[in-house]
């Protein structure tokens, strides 16, 4: 268990519809990271936050958007669903803003757009 | 562009042999590398990193790395290969963006360990 979790582990909904999807990092850890992983595309850096504010951008639609809480939990959401949308989107959380730091990952939320 | 290249999707190998993943980075500056593993339905987990001294890293589950800066590699190395390590292996280097940082991931390799 890496301590990093993510809530829902499965979300099947419609296109052009709007999810969210929540994750807790590891305890004391300040930075969290969004991925996307697709059969296609192979795992995208998304976006970094460190302690409520955001730090780097990746990937990222304009359809998509990301926020960090004073608790430090994280949430992406993701409008206008496509099709190409559904894949795995896991968090990671690394205990600050050091590039030596490794990150640890939750077990993904696996979004299916129908 | 800053990158890291996996170039085998996959590599068998039978219990007992040693195994080989390779990658390869491009980055402007030193380089902060990283190994991790997937297992099915499962996230990923860190294996092991190269920030700078010794160019033999050992990391978890009997795992090692060796970094190459004049060949610009970081390849996983295991002397003994178990069935268990069948798996999708990611080298990962991590760059600086806009005030942060981020982690760009090879494409992985899938391990294949027959027994």
């Amino acid at each position: 268990d890496s301590g990093v979790t993510q809530t829902p582990k499965h979300l099947i909904t419609a296109t052009g519809q709007r999810v969210t999807l929540r994750c807790s990092p590891r305890s004391g850890d300040l930075s969290v990271y969004w991925y996307q992983q697709s059969l296609d595309q192979g795992l995208q850096f998304l976006i970094q936050y460190y302690n409520g504010e955001e730090r780097a951008k990746g990937n990222i639609l304009e359809r998509f958007s990301a926020q960090q809480f004073p608790d430090l939990h994280s949430e992406l959401n993701l409008s206008s669903l496509e099709l190409g949308d559904s894949a795995l989107y896991f968090c990671a959380s690394s205990g600050g803003g050091s590039m030596n730091t490794e990150a640890f990952f939750g077990q993904g939320t696996r979004l299916t757009v129908v | 562009a800053q990158s890291v290249a996996q170039p085998e999707d996959q590599v068998n190998v039978a219990e007992g042999n040693p195994l080989t993943v390779k990658c390869t980075y491009s980055v402007s500056g030193n380089p902060y590398l990283f190994w991790y593993v997937q297992y099915p339905n499962r996230g990923l987990q860190f294996l092991l990193k190269y920030i700078t001294g010794d160019n033999l890293v050992k990391g978890s589950y009997g795992f090692e790395a060796e970094f190459n800066k004049s060949q610009t590699s970081f390849h996983l190395k295991k002397p003994s290969a178990l069935v268990s390590d069948s798996a999708l292996y990611f080298c990962a280097v991590r760059v600086t963006n806009t005030g942060g940082f981020k982690t760009i991931f090879g494409a992985g390799t899938r391990l294949f360990v027959k027994a």
